[in-house]
């Protein structure tokens, strides 16, 4: 079965703390690995789209990388505005493109 | 930029009522996807729709019906509710054919059944 697995489930970083989450998945065939921010009671907000091993993709102090098997969204100094859950999601269905998403990472920013 | 519109924000519904949720995509967004959330959990995938045929189908009740309209919005029909239905209901839209698969998500409709 297609599975998409989040690590760790919750995280609390002290302001300038740089870590790293986890997104491993057990699709055949993926077809892309999205990443989204959820602030709560709000929609997930886009944030990076990866389509082959070894692609890499920043923005401010976000950074997403993907293997064959997982993906990390590394976190750089983060701000205690960068608290949020963050989602992975994969496309392995090109006819649909449905999303499977991960259970989430809920990240905590302490100032 | 112009975003994913759903409405209504909130919906307070009694057991066994029904309620209707509306999703506007993005302008020259032609697929549209619904998700639910319960509290703690991810998006659960629930239908799709492309063109207005529907182009997939997840863990959606049978209580449940959606369609998409020629202007594209799509309406997420729901019956006999249930206390289990409360939840965030999510829209997403795409545009069919581009070389992106990146879904946008609308804010959502929190519906309260009590």
């Amino acid at each position: 079965e297609d599975q998409v697995t989040q690590s760790p489930e919750a995280l609390r970083l002290q302001e300038g703390e740089s870590s790293s989450l986890n997104c491993s998945y057990t699709v055949s065939g993926l077809r892309g690995l999205f990443w989204y921010r959820q602030d709560p009671g709000k929609g997930p907000e886009f944030l990076f789209t990866l389509y082959s091993a070894g692609e890499e993709k920043e923005k401010e102090r976000l950074k997403a990388t993907l293997t064959k098997k997982e993906s990390f969204l590394h976190i750089t100094a983060p701000k205690p505005e960068d608290s949020a859950t963050y989602l992975c999601a994969v496309v392995f269905d090109i006819g649909t493109y449905k999303y499977i998403f991960g259970t989430g990472t809920r990240l905590k920013v302490l100032a | 930029a112009a975003g994913v519109i759903q409405s209504p924000r909130h919906l307070i519904k009694e057991k066994r009522e029904t309620a209707t949720l509306k999703c506007y995509p993005i302008p020259r967004h032609d697929t549209v996807y619904w998700y639910q959330q319960g509290p703690g959990q991810d998006p659960q995938f629930l239908i799709s729709f492309y063109e207005k045929m529907q182009s997939d189908k997840g863990s959606i009740p049978d209580r449940f019906s959606a369609q998409q309209f020629s202007d594209y919005h799509s309406e997420l029909n729901m019956s006999s509710l249930e206390l289990g239905d409360s939840a965030l209901y999510f829209c997403a839209s795409r545009q069919h054919g581009t070389a992106s698969y990146e879904q946008y998500f609308g804010p959502g409709t929190r519906l309260t059944v009590t």
